[in-house]
């Protein structure tokens, strides 16, 4: 069954501290890797997306690496801010033989929690 | 910068009502998607629709649920008979490739 795991399920920081968030997945076959940053009430949006053949991907102050072989990607946050409190969702897509559509599979996601 | 919007924001409604809750994807997308979030939880897949008929479907998407595309620009996920169990974020996206997703819509079932 597919499946995507992250670590820790809840995080608290001090503001201007880096983190790093885990995520691991046993989709198959593989499209793209991403990470979403979702807001309470809110729907998810993309920070980052990755295809196999990527190791790594920046979007300001997060960088996630991904890890094809271990089926491992890791999301780094760098001096955190205020803002940056929401749960971060790591999400695994592959493509399915109906119309070429993509089909998501999300992590239960990390709880971010900036104090300051 | 084109977005996904939804309406209502939320949704109250009594056990047994139908709902019908509404989308308007980005305009030049041709695919559109409904996910499922109960408090708490993950994100779940429903159903994808393309060329005006579902693509895909979970087995969340039973019976109880439809999808439509009335007009050029709506996308509507209809509840009928709602359960409590039915109370959740209900999130549209739309995608050209990588999928946008609306701010959703919160099912409160009473």
């Amino acid at each position: 069954k597919n499946q995507v795991e992250q670590s820790p399920q809840s995080l608290i920081i001090l503001e201007g501290k880096n983190c790093t968030l885990q995520c691991n997945y046993t989709v198959s076959p593989f499209s793209n890797l991403r990470w979403y940053k979702q807001d309470t009430g809110r729907g998810p949006v993309s920070l980052t997306i990755m295809t196999f053949s990527e190791n790594t991907k920046s979007n300001g102050r997060y960088t996630a690496t991904l890890d094809a072989d271990t089926k491992q990607s890791s999301l780094h946050i760098t001096a955190s801010q205020l803002s940056d409190s929401a749960s971060y969702i790591c999400v695994v897509s592959f493509l399915t033989p109906s119309f070429g559509n993509e089909k998501l599979t999300f992590g239960t996601g990390t709880r971010l929690t900036i104090i300051p | 910068e084109p977005e996904v919007t939804q309406t209502p924001s939320h949704q109250v409604t009594q056990m047994g009502q139908e709902v019908i809750l509404r989308c308007v994807p980005i305009s030049n997308h041709l695919y559109f998607y409904w996910y499922r979030q109960i408090l708490g939880q993950k994100v779940e897949f429903l159903v994808s629709f393309y060329n005006n008929e579902i693509s895909e479907k979970s087995e969340i998407f039973d019976d109880q649920f439809s999808v439509e595309r009335p007009d050029g620009s709506n996308f509507t996920l209809k509840i009928r008979s709602t359960k409590l169990e039915d109370s959740a974020m209900y999130f549209c996206a739309s995608s050209e490739g990588q999928q946008f997703f609306g701010p959703g819509t919160r099912l409160t079932v009473l």
